[in-house]
């Protein structure tokens, strides 16, 4: 059973650090993983996804990293706001169509 | 173009109601996702349709949940029976393409459900 971990839970930054969030996960079988951002009260907005064949992807100041063959992602990003502020998920898509999630990390970042 | 579409956003109900929950995807994705978000257990998948069609329904809790979906566009998620373990967002997601394919879900803003 494919399951996803996300360290740190919580992180607190100032404003204009560079800063990485982990994820990880069980079962290197993957088809594609997707970083996504949630606001309080919000649904979740896509980021980044990165195919299976792929070992990063770039968006503006993101970018994800895939070993696949260690189970690790890594979030990038470069020159932190406060607009940032959000819970990050990870989540990765095996041989079903369902996507398995890491329980997030909430990340703060302070003026 | 509008993104996906969910309602209520909020229902409070007593235990032992029925609810519905609906989806209304965007337009011309054929793959649509039910999952929940409740506090300590992370989001979760519940149900997946692609057209029509349910091939995997292996996330559904107990016989008290059920979804449809017709015309290949709105999704309806019933749960009868509603116990204060259902309190949960509910969330659901969408994808323009068929199986195995590398298109990434957007979601709704989901439907806080509170069981008194």
């Amino acid at each position: 059973k494919q399951e996803v971990t996300q360290i740190p839970a919580a992180l607190s930054v100032p404003e204009g650090e560079n800063l990485v969030l982990n994820c990880s996960f069980t079962d290197s079988a993957i088809y594609n993983l997707q970083w996504f951002r949630q606001d309080p009260g919000k649904g979740l907005t896509s980021l980044l996804l990165i195919q299976s064949s792929q070992r990063e992807q770039t968006s503006g100041r993101l970018n994800a990293s895939l070993d696949k063959s260690s189970g690790r992602s890594t979030l990038y990003i470069a020159a932190s706001q406060p607009g940032d502020s959000a819970t990050y998920l990870c989540a990765v898509k095996g041989g079903s169509e369902k996507l398995v999630f890491g329980k997030g990390t909430k990340l703060t970042v302070n003026p | 173009g509008a993104g996906v579409s969910q309602s209520p956003s909020n229902k409070v109900t007593e235990k032992g109601k029925d609810v519905e929950l609906r989806c209304d995807p965007i337009s011309g994705h054929t793959a649509l996702y039910w999952y929940r978000q409740s506090l300590g257990q992370g989001l979760e998948f519940l149900i997946y349709f692609q057209g029509n069609s349910a091939p995997d329904k292996s996330g559904l809790p107990s016989d008290r949940f059920s979804a449809e979906r017709t015309g290949g566009s709105v999704s309806t998620l019933t749960i009868q029976r509603t116990q204060q373990e259902d309190s949960a967002v509910y969330l659901c997601a969408s994808s323009p393409g068929a199986a195995n394919s590398n298109q990434p879900q957007h979601f709704g803003d989901g439907t806080r459900l509170s069981i008194l």
